[in-house]
């Protein structure tokens, strides 16, 4: 079956540490995105790539990194300077970055709690 | 500045009632338009999108949303809701020809409960 994952799906962490959130698509996409989701606010876009090696800051960049050595990969570090990483992490490809039907195809996501 | 709101947080409805989620966006032009589902714990479906012509759109699992320009609306329909169709529904706009996931802007989503 064709889809993104991430994973975990739940990830805890002692305050301080680095960690790192994997998605892996199959669906031959070349565009992925990580967003950030926290309660009772829409999704705010972290970065993105469009190709390989390749990516871009969203706009609360501050405090993560990301790497895009693989088409299929895109994982998601988040550091210790990020000031409140506690929250549902989402990844999403789309399959092509310019035209009209875009469409952006989103994982499961990961729940990080920072303790 | 672009914005995308959804006015209602949360919205309870009986089963096989009637449904209308609200959607009004601030654009310059004519934006694209989403709807996504969420449940809980999940990720993002995409129900619907409306990029031009007919300014009614249907979408999967029944929903159908309609576009109003002079309203700068696009709000979400369901005849008949299923126990199943209790989520949060995200609605979103990016501009038109897009090209940078970076424009597209997320309402803040309204939570839908679904009465026995």
């Amino acid at each position: 079956d064709g889809g993104i994952t991430q994973s975990p799906k739940y990830l805890f962490r002692k305050e301080g540490q680095n960690v790192t959130l994997s998605c892996e698509q199959n669906l031959n996409h070349d565009a992925m995105y990580w967003y950030r989701q926290d309660p009772g606010q829409g999704l705010r876009l972290i970065y993105y790539s469009q190709i390989v090696n390749d990516f871009q800051k969203g706009d609360i960049a501050e405090g993560y990194s990301v790497s895009r050595e693989k088409k299929e990969s895109f994982p998601l570090t988040v550091t210790s300077a990020q000031k409140n990483p506690t929250a549902f992490y989402l990844c999403a490809s789309s399959p092509r970055l310019a035209g009209d039907t875009d469409t952006q195809y989103f994982g499961p996501g990961t729940r990080l709690t920072v303790l | 500045a672009q914005s995308v709101t959804q006015p209602d947080i949360h919205i309870t409805v009986s089963e096989g009632a009637s449904l209308e989620l609200r959607c009004n966006y601030s654009y310059g032009a004519t934006p694209y338009l989403f709807w996504y589902v969420q449940s809980p714990g999940q990720g993002l479906q995409l129900l619907l999108k409306y990029f031009s012509g007919d300014t009614l759109v249907q979408g999967i699992k029944g929903f159908e949303a309609e576009f109003k320009r002079s309203q700068s609306s696009f709000n979400l329909r369901k005849p008949s809701v299923h126990w199943s169709d209790a989520a949060e529904y995200f609605c979103a706009v990016a501009p038109p020809g897009y090209s940078s996931a970076s424009k597209i802007i997320f309402g803040s989503g309204t939570r839908l409960s679904i009465r026995p």
